[in-house]
């Protein structure tokens, strides 16, 4: 099983509709992110959380909320999406301390038409 | 904001060696990672890099210097499975990572 897992894994919608994606994992880790990733533009912080309490914006939030239901799970959410949200959208996880990589699920992709 | 650079695509030949470039310009620096990513991939953990100097691994090997705000990934004994994308990410300031765009690798026989 995968330590961090995504879901969906594909999904279409319109314009207009609630999205949510959601991530959980398994290694116990505190530290847990949301990116995107679009083609030229690499992986782009949306939203990150150091603990179950502690929520933070990334360099691209708008648009987008989050919610950490408990440590092994972070949730993002489209509240209206719109076209230039279509994209790769990855979680990851990692532990405490600087040295410490990020370990990434598996990505949804995201389609919005 | 935080800049990072990476050439956008090399091409070499299966049994080579290519150096991968990565320049940056943040906002704090507590440390440099390399990450592989296969084509509609998750990326992968290769490397980290927080003090000058070489770090080798196996076939990998990843350089640092802090004063020129830069670092290379030495991939030795390329292999056809290396064609990926090899992302520069900085850690910075407030405890977060900055992403280069990545650097596609193309490997040919």
């Amino acid at each position: 099983d995968a330590d961090v897992t995504q879901t969906p894994r594909n999904r279409i919608t319109k314009t207009g509709k609630r999205i949510m994606l959601e991530c959980s994992q398994t290694k116990g880790h505190d530290r847990m992110y949301w990116y995107r990733q679009d083609p030229g533009l690499g992986l782009r912080l949306i939203y990150y959380s150091f603990d179950v309490k502690d929520i933070n914006k990334g360099e691209i939030s708008d648009g987008y909320s989050v919610s950490r239901q408990a440590q092994a799970k972070f949730s993002l959410s489209l509240e209206s999406a719109i076209p230039n949200q279509t994209a790769l959208y990855f979680c990851a996880t990692s532990d405490r301390g600087q040295n410490q990589p990020q370990h990434f699920g598996d990505g949804t992709r995201l389609s919005i038409l | 904001g935080q800049n990072i650079d990476q050439p956008t695509e090399m091409t070499a030949t299966e049994g080579a060696i290519v150096q991968i470039n990565c320049t940056y310009q943040t906002s704090g620096f507590n440390g440099l990672f390399w990450y592989q990513q296969h084509a509609g991939e998750a990326p992968t953990f290769l490397s980290y890099n927080v003090l000058d100097g070489l770090e080798e691994k196996g076939r990998f090997s990843s350089f640092l210097s802090r004063s020129k705000g830069y670092s290379y990934l030495l991939l030795k004994e390329l292999q056809m499975k290396d064609s990926a994308s090899y992302l520069c990410a900085v850690y910075y300031g407030n405890n977060r990572l900055a992403f280069g765009k990545g650097n596609q690798v193309v490997v040919i026989p």
